[in-house]
């Protein structure tokens, strides 16, 4: 079935470094992409979001990439800070039985070393 | 702006009752408004897509008969959990779309439940 997917379930990196979460989605009619940090019992917080038609967005201190070829995205996140520190779940939208609709990875939980 | 509530933060009921969740658009109109679910340490499950005037979609697997979604305005859907039993204890999450967007979600901030 469709699925959104991730390689890595926890990412560990050092204050200050740049991050990189990785995401492979199966669904080539998805249209829209979204990456969303979530920290402990709150609801999923809005990064960056990219259309299928680009392959690079940028935020403050966030890029996301798409490449449809291989069907793959990820979330560049730069000079990462503690405050980073959370799960991550990249989503996919699109038309599914006639609606749309947001489908979400397994999740990446990424820990800011100090 | 785009900002969603939801009430109660949290709650315990006892197994058999039912509990009604409640889900806010507290600056947009929402057509569309989605529930989730999310078990701990797991991802976001779409439960149902609720549209405002009509009966809600279920995603497969999810029992229409014990999840009923109301989405009476377009700034307020309604999840009740009826005859609940401790493996209905989870996160649930609502998002609402602007009706002026064909794409963004504005997530709430959740509702603990946990049934005894």
């Amino acid at each position: 079935g469709e699925s959104v997917g991730l390689h890595l379930p926890t990412l560990s990196v050092q204050e200050g470094d740049n991050s990189i979460i990785n995401c492979a989605y199966s669904n080539s009619a998805s249209d829209y992409f979204i990456w969303y940090k979530q920290e402990s019992g709150k609801g999923p917080q809005f990064i960056i979001d990219i259309r299928s038609n680009m392959d690079k967005r940028q935020g403050q201190r966030v890029t996301v990439l798409l490449n449809k070829t291989v069907k793959h995205l990820s979330l560049q996140i730069a000079a990462t800070q503690p405050g980073d520190s959370a799960v991550y779940f990249c989503a996919e939208n699109g038309n599914s039985g006639g609606y749309q609709k947001v489908t979400f990875g397994t999740g990446t939980k990424l820990q800011v070393i100090p | 702006g785009a900002v969603v509530s939801q009430h109660p933060s949290w709650v315990i009921c006892k197994s058999g009752t039912s509990v009604k969740i409640e889900c806010r658009s507290l600056d947009f109109q929402a057509t569309t408004m989605f529930w989730y679910r999310q078990f701990p340490k797991q991802s976001l499950m779409l439960m149902a897509t609720s549209n405002e005037g009509s009966k809600a979609t279920y995603e497969q697997g999810v029992e229409k008969d014990k999840f009923l979604i109301n989405h009476a305005s377009l700034t307020l859907s309604t999840l009740t959990v009826t005859s609940a039993h401790p493996e209905d204890s989870s996160f649930y999450i609502c998002s609402a779309r602007d009706y002026l967007s064909s794409y963004e979600q504005y997530f709430g901030p959740g509702t603990r439940l946990t049934v005894t």
